[in-house]
């Protein structure tokens, strides 16, 4: 069955440590987004890429980085430079991106805790 | 600035109700809107999206409406059951050059048996 997976599910981070979310995608997808999501906020757009070898800053890129190097996969590097990285981690995928009117798929996100 | 709000935050009904939930945003100017759900701990799942040209979309139980004029959408769901539980978000994509989904804070469904 295509979808995106999003690994590891729960993942854990130490003062001054970078992490990597995976996230990657069977859907034949052009587009896909990272987002954050904490407890009262509605979901924030850290990063997003059209196509490969291209991203684009979303509203709270700082401290994060991205990469597009194969269509299918676009992990999110939480850099020491985050200093509140605790909160849920959500990645998207769409065709063709917001101007196709195709809704957004979801993985099953990855929840990231500071040690 | 765009905004999206949607009420009521939480909402209890017994199973079998059909039930209403409403998200308003402030800048008419939209693309699309959509509707997804959300179980607890889960990624989202997308239920119906709404362009601009049109009124609504409707997915078995559920219905979706829009009125650009006045800034709201419902999400209609009838003969609620228990596996509905779950929160249920809206988001608008601005028309104009920067597009990008605004999100509300979502309401969360509890259909008690």
């Amino acid at each position: 069955d295509g979808g995106i997976t999003q690994s590891p599910k729960y993942l854990f981070r130490k003062e001054g440590q970078n992490v990597t979310l995976s996230c990657e995608q069977n859907l034949n997808h052009d587009a896909m987004y990272w987002y954050r999501q904490d407890p009262g906020q509605g979901l924030r757009l850290i990063y997003y890429s059209q196509i490969v070898n291209d991203f684009q800053k979303g509203d709270i890129a700082e401290g994060y980085s991205v990469s597009r190097e194969k269509k299918e996969s676009f992990p999110l590097t939480v850099t020491s430079a985050q200093k509140n990285p605790t909160a849920f981690y959500l990645c998207a995928s769409s065709i063709g991106g917001l101007l196709y009117n195709q809704p957004q798929h979801f993985g099953d996100g990855t929840r990231l805790s500071i040690l | 600035k765009q905004e999206v709000t949607q009420i009521p935050a939480a909402l209890s009904v017994p199973e079998g109700e059909n039930l209403v939930l409403n998200c308003s945003f402030t800048d008419s100017a939209i693309y699309n809107l959509q509707w997804f759900r959300q179980d607890p701990g889960k990624g989202l799942t997308s239920l119906l999206l709404i362009q601009s040209s049109q009124r609504e979309q409707t997915s078995g139980r559920l219905n979706a409406s829009l009125d650009k004029s006045s800034g709201r959408s419902t999400l209609y769901i009838a003969a609620s059951q228990p596996g509905d539980s779950a929160t249920y978000l809206c988001a608008v994509v601005n028309a104009g050059n920067n597009r990008k989904l605004i999100w509300g804070l979502g309401t969360s469904l509890a259909v008690n048996p």
